[in-house]
C-alpha cells in the first residue's frame, strides 16, 4: 500500500468558508501533484511541485493555492469556497516525472 | 492537440473476450508510458509499465510504437472484474510531471 494520506476524506462546508485540503506522505518523494476529479470524468492536473519550495499551476485554472514548506506536505487552499467547487481532489506523489504515480485516497468536497 | 488521447468508450465486451484499448501522444520526447487503472469512486492505480519492447503481466500486454507515437494495452479472456477505467500517463522525462490521458471505461458483460 502506498503510504500517502489525505484528510478530510469527505467534506460539506459552506459557501464562503477558507478550507484546506491536507496532503502527505512517507516515501520522500519530490514530486507531488493535485488534480480535481468529477465523478465518471477525467482527472485534471491543477497544481504540481517538484520539491520544497516550487509549486507550479497545472493545466486547469483553479483559483485555489498550494504550499511545499516540507517535502513530505502539500496542502491545498480554497480562502472562498463555492458550489463551483465541488468535486473530488485527489492527491499523487512520484519520485521521479517517469516513476510511477501513487495517489491518496481522495477528498471528496461539497460546497452548499 | 491534447498531449495523451484516448478513445473515452465505452467498451461493452463479453467476458472472455479479448479487448485492445489505444492511446496517442504528441510529444515525440516523451520517454516513460504506463497503463494506469482507475475503478468506480477510488484512486486511480498504476496497472503497468510499458516498455520499447513491449511487455506483458498475465493476461495483460502492453506495447509501444515510437515511430506512430501510440501505445497500447491488451487484456485477454476479459473477466468481470476487468470492467474499470483505464488511463493512458506519458511523461517527458524524469524531470517532468505526468499526464494522464482522459481514461476509456470498460464494461465487461456478463
Amino acid at each position: 500500500e502506498a503510504d500517502i494520506y489525505q484528510t478530510p476524506r469527505y467534506l460539506v462546508i459552506g459557501t464562503g468558508k477558507k478550507i484546506t485540503l491536507e496532503c502527505s506522505q512517507t516515501m520522500g518523494h519530490d514530486k507531488m501533484y493535485w488534480y480535481q476529479q468529477d465523478p465518471g470524468m477525467e482527472l485534471h492536473l491543477i497544481h504540481y511541485s517538484y520539491g520544497v519550495n516550487s509549486t507550479e499551476k497545472g493545466d486547469l485554472s483553479s483559483e485555489s493555492t498550494v504550499s511545499r514548506i516540507r517535502t513530505e506536505h502539500f496542502p491545498l487552499t480554497l480562502e472562498s469556497a463555492r458550489p463551483s467547487h465541488t468535486s473530488q481532489y485527489l492527491c499523487a506523489s512520484s519520485v521521479e516525472g517517469g516513476t510511477e504515480a501513487f495517489f491518496g485516497q481522495g477528498t471528496r468536497l461539497t460546497v452548499v | 492537440r491534447k498531449e495523451v488521447e484516448q478513445d473515452p468508450g465505452p467498451f461493452n465486451v463479453p467476458e472472455g473476450a479479448t479487448v485492445a484499448f489505444n492511446c496517442t501522444y504528441s510529444n515525440s520526447a516523451s520517454q516513460s508510458f504506463f497503463w494506469y487503472r482507475q475503478d468506480c469512486r477510488k484512486e486511480p492505480k498504476l496497472l503497468m509499465s510499458v516498455y520499447s519492447s513491449g511487455n506483458e503481466d498475465g493476461r495483460f500486454t502492453a506495447q509501444l510504437n515510437r515511430a506512430s507515437q501510440y501505445i497500447s494495452l491488451l487484456i485477454r479472456d476479459s473477466k468481470l472484474s476487468d470492467s474499470a477505467t483505464y488511463l493512458c500517463v506519458v511523461s517527458l522525462n524524469r524531470d517532468d510531471k505526468i499526464i494522464f490521458g482522459k481514461g476509456t471505461r470498460l464494461h465487461i458483460l456478463p
